[in-house]
C-alpha cells in the first residue's frame, strides 16, 4: 500500500525559512517523479514543485521560483521542501504527491507564515 | 503560463443525474489533462489521468474527454458518495496548473 507522510509544517514568521519531509513506503520510491501542491485555506490547489526521479530535473511556477527548492534522497525514499524568505500568502497545507500524474497523495502538513 | 478555466464553480444534482465538468486550457494541452476529487478534509484523490484514462479503482460511472483545449469529467449516474469537490489539472510542457474547482452537492 502507498503511503506519503509529510511533516515540518508549523508556525513560522515572515521571512524564515522551514523545510518539509515526505517519507514514502509501498512502492519504489526511486521509480517515480514526486512533487508538492499545496492548498490555502479554504481555496483551490496550486502546483508548488516537481522533481525527477533522479533528482537532476526541478521545475517550479513563478510564485515560488528562487525562494523554494525540492530535493529527494533516494536512498531513505524521502522526499524535501526546503521554503525560504516564507511569506504569508505561502499559508497553506501542503501535500507530497507521486508518480505522473500525481496519482497518491498524503494528508498534507500545515504551515501557517504569521508574526 | 497555461491558464484553466473549471465551470461551473458550483454544481447542484440529485442521485442519478448525469453531471458533467469542464475545464478549458488558455492553449492547447494535447491529452494532458487530469481530473481529481477531494473530499471535505480529505488529500485529494486522482480519478481520470492523460483526459480518459481511468485510474485505479476508480468506478466505470466515472469518465474523461476532451482534447487540445476543452475537457470534461462527465458522472453518469450521481451517487450520494459523490458529494466532493472536483478539479481538473493540466501537465503540459513541464508545468502545471489546476482549475478552480468545482463543488458538487446533493440537491
Amino acid at each position: 500500500e502507498v503511503q506519503l507522510v509529510e511533516s515540518g509544517g508549523g508556525l513560522v514568521q515572515p521571512g524564515r525559512s522551514l523545510k518539509l519531509s515526505c517519507a514514502a513506503s509501498g512502492f519504489t520510491f526511486s521509480n517515480y517523479y514526486m512533487a508538492w501542491v499545496r492548498q490555502a485555506p479554504k481555496k483551490g490547489l496550486e502546483w508548488v514543485a516537481t522533481i525527477s526521479t533522479s533528482g537532476s530535473r526541478t521545475y517550479y511556477p513563478d510564485s515560488v521560483k528562487g525562494r523554494f527548492t525540492i530535493s529527494r534522497d533516494n536512498a531513505k525514499s524521502s522526499l524535501y521542501l526546503q521554503m525560504n524568505s516564507l511569506k504569508s500568502e505561502d499559508t497553506a497545507t501542503y501535500y507530497c504527491g507521486v508518480g505522473l500524474p500525481f496519482a497518491y497523495w498524503g494528508q498534507g502538513t500545515l504551515v501557517t507564515v504569521s508574526s | 503560463d497555461i491558464q484553466m478555466t473549471q465551470s461551473p464553480s458550483f454544481l447542484s444534482a440529485s442521485v442519478g443525474d448525469r453531471v458533467t465538468i469542464n475545464c478549458k486550457a488558455s492553449q492547447n494541452i494535447n491529452k494532458y489533462l487530469d481530473w481529481y476529487q477531494q473530499k471535505l478534509g480529505e488529500a485529494p484523490k486522482l480519478l481520470i489521468y492523460n483526459t480518459n484514462s481511468l485510474h485505479t479503482g476508480i468506478p466505470s460511472r466515472f469518465s474523461g474527454s476532451g482534447s487540445g483545449t476543452d475537457f470534461t469529467l462527465t458522472i453518469s449516474s450521481l451517487q450520494p458518495e459523490d458529494v466532493a469537490t472536483y478539479f481538473c489539472l493540466q501537465h503540459n510542457s513541464g508545468s502545471w496548473t489546476f482549475g478552480g474547482g468545482t463543488k458538487l452537492e446533493l440537491k
